[in-house]
């Protein structure tokens, strides 16, 4: 079975700086995909970025970006320029398409941006 | 108007009761979930459906039940509320095939208290 870890419960961070959000999976499939959902204190889940695992290349989605390191089953989240907005628990989800498309999520990380 | 709508948001109810989650959403996708949230826990997978005549357990669907009343609604039942099923409930969708991302879209969740 697939797990999900993500081993800092929480973070914290100056605004305008860099913070990193690490996730770790374990499976034995070779196609699947990764996932960073932000859960704001609205509690609305808002996905931040995805990943395919079939891509060497790290997704970017303007101050995010990702570390995917496949060998190592590594998906961490890279947040520049930290806004306070960025305040929120994050999720790290895997998701294996061909074992019926259910996504399997970390146990989470919250980050706080401080002025 | 929300793609994806949970009723109700908030709901306190006590222990042996019967609770109803509904969910229905406007974006046509095929495939609907039920996830729980728990602090520490992340999200776990209640049930979830790939079309109307297809439901599946999943890894916590002891004391749930749902029905697909069409595609656009899947209901989550509780049929005698324990404590221990206090948490924030939600709804979420995608669509399946090789159209699909695999992208969840949430709803807007419904936080359950059972006294």
């Amino acid at each position: 079975a697939q797990t999900v870890t993500q081993s800092q419960p929480e973070m914290s961070v100056q605004e305008a700086e860099t913070v990193t959000l690490s996730c770790t999976y374990d499976t034995s499939e070779n196609n699947y995909y990764l996932f960073w959902y932000k859960q704001p204190p609205s509690r609305q889940m808002i996905l931040v970025i995805r990943q395919e695992a079939y891509k060497q290349q790290n997704a970017t989605e303007n101050r995010f970006s990702v570390n995917f390191q496949k060998a190592a089953k590594s998906f961490s989240l890279k947040i520049s320029d930290s806004q306070l907005g960025d305040t929120a628990m994050y999720f790290c989800a895997f998701l294996n398409y061909n074992q019926g498309g259910k996504l399997i999520f970390g146990q989470g990380t919250e980050l706080s941006v401080k002025p | 108007d929300a793609d994806v709508t949970q009723t109700p948001r908030n709901r306190i109810t006590k222990t042996g009761k019967r609770i109803m989650l509904e969910c229905s959403q406007t974006k046509g996708h095929d495939r609907m979930y039920w996830y729980r949230q728990d602090p520490g826990l992340g999200l776990r997978l209640i049930y979830y459906s790939f079309d109307v005549k297809d439901i599946n357990k999943g890894e916590i669907s002891d004391g749930y039940s749902v029905s697909r009343q069409a595609q656009a609604k899947f209901s989550l039942s509780l049929e005698s509320a324990i404590p221990n099923q206090t948490a924030l409930y939600f709804c979420a969708t995608t669509r399946g095939g090789l159209a699909g991302t695999g992208e969840l879209f949430f709803g807007e969740g419904s936080r359950l208290t059972v006294l």
